[in-house]
């Protein structure tokens, strides 16, 4: 199955600056998957990366605040925006993996400041 | 739309004792459920799937339709099995719903 790599693991941020977090695949995946985790809450999809192609962003997640890059099938970054205390979070990228569900990174924990 | 219910924040056991975790779900087409497990420090994992009805450390889930439910059970709990666990639905465009997730403590 699909090993990936995410970083940075964690990071302390100042409000108003953003953050870019890195996905890579040890293989190629047509669909890379964006999730967010709150404190005590579960895995909220922010969007589906394709490669050549726009990210799909899920209800309450948009472009300007959550910009995806996907330039090949086995990398993809997710940016913070303008970043506020509320996304004090834990990301996640994720890709399908062949024999179903779903393989993860480790996760990015972000702290805003 | 689709949903997925865990009901229980947290479940402690004694060692030994049987393990239900419960999962409860909404959708309208022909579902995929999943478990994930996430144990203290590590990434998410995935646990099982219904599809392929499998036992993987110990541990089943049987999907009832008719109650639409997933529950995740082991008949002899082990310490290792403390985690937080994760039921998970993917229905239409490959989309997966994860519930809020159990965390499971097993006491010795």
């Amino acid at each position: 199955s699909a090993v990936i790599s995410q970083k940075p693991s964690r990071d302390i941020c100042q409000r108003g600056t953003s953050l870019t977090i890195q996905c890579q695949v040890d293989s190629q995946v047509t669909m890379m998957f964006w999730y967010r985790q709150q404190p005590g809450q579960s895995l909220t999809l922010i969007a589906t990366a394709n490669q050549g192609s726009e990210a799909t962003y899920e209800s309450g997640f948009v472009i300007d605040k959550f910009p995806i890059s996907r330039p090949n099938l086995t990398f993809s970054t997710l940016t913070v925006s303008n970043m506020s205390p509320e996304d004090s979070s834990i990301y996640l990228c994720s890709v399908l993996r062949d024999v179903g569900g779903y393989t993860f990174g480790s996760g990015t924990r972000l702290t805003v400041v | 739309a689709q949903r997925v219910t865990q009901p229980e924040k947290l479940l402690s056991v004694f060692k030994g004792a049987p393990v239900e975790l419960k999962c409860n779900y909404s959708y309208s087409g022909s579902p995929e459920l999943f478990w994930y497990v996430q144990y203290s420090r590590q990434r998410l994992q995935l646990l099982l799937r219904h599809i392929s009805r499998e036992s993987i450390k110990g541990f089943t889930a049987d999907l009832n339709k008719g109650e639409t439910s997933f529950h995740l059970k082991k008949p002899f709990a082990q310490e290792e099995d403390s985690a937080m666990y994760y039921c998970a639905l993917r229905g239409g465009y490959q989309k997966v719903t994860f519930g809020t997730g159990t965390k499971l403590q097993v006491i010795p």
